[in-house]
């Protein structure tokens, strides 16, 4: 069965202090995975997906199919990163969302 | 107005109204779904339409109605609701099905 688990349901983390936010995911096959991400009073919106292969705001994700994870991670932490992030995973015509961790970015 | 738009922003009702959430894309897509986002579970997908065509129906009860008049909007009719249905209802576009989420503000629904 497809699976989406993100085990931290909040993060704390001091200001320029290093984030991994992590996505562990069931899938038989080969997966799309994707980082969403919804700051305070915005609307939920795409952070990353892993075929783009790119950094967006100084965040990365790595797909590693050997662990099964999509672990999001940012080396210098910034107040206003503090937001919900969702891991999510697509195929067989499907999307499943994890049930988001909040990251709270301590000054 | 570009990307997807819902409307109202807010909603109060009682457990005997009926009302529709509205959903409007300008993106061109061909998929559309609606999602329940409260704090016992974070983001629930409800309902999947594709090419209009109802694809994906995630157990919801009857008192929730789906209505994809065409590839631009979406509706979802309430009745009966109890309050337990109070939440924040996410309309969502893609491309394709399934492809990268694009998301209104969402319709906070309240029910007395």
């Amino acid at each position: 069965a497809q699976r989406v688990t993100q085990p931290e349901k909040l993060l704390s983390v001091f200001k320029g202090a290093p984030v991994e936010l992590k996505c562990n995911y069931s899938y038989s096959g080969s997966p799309e995975l994707f980082w969403y991400v919804q700051y305070s009073r915005q609307r939920l919106q795409l952070l990353l997906r892993h075929i783009s292969r790119e950094s967006i705001k100084g965040f990365t994700a790595d797909l590693n199919k050997g662990e099964t994870s999509f672990h999001l991670k940012k080396p210098f932490a910034q107040e206003e990163d503090s937001a919900m992030y969702y891991c999510a995973l697509s195929g067989d015509d499907k999307i499943i969302f994890g049930k988001g961790t909040r990251l709270h970015i301590l000054p | 107005e570009t990307g997807v738009t819902q409307t109202p922003r807010h909603l109060v009702m009682g457990m005997t109204n009926k009302k529709s959430l509205k959903c409007e894309q300008h993106l061109g897509h061909n998929a559309m779904y609606w999602y329940k986002q409260s704090a016992k579970k974070p983001l629930e997908l409800m309902f999947v339409y594709s090419l209009e065509e109802r694809v994906e129906n995630n157990s919801v009860p009857s008192r929730f109605s789906p209505e994809c008049p065409n590839s631009s909007h979406l509706f979802l009719h309430l009745h009966t609701l109890q309050p337990e249905d109070s939440a924040l209802y996410l309309c969502a576009s893609s491309q394709y099905r399934p492809d990268t989420q694009y998301f209104g503000p969402g319709t906070r629904l309240t029910v007395l």
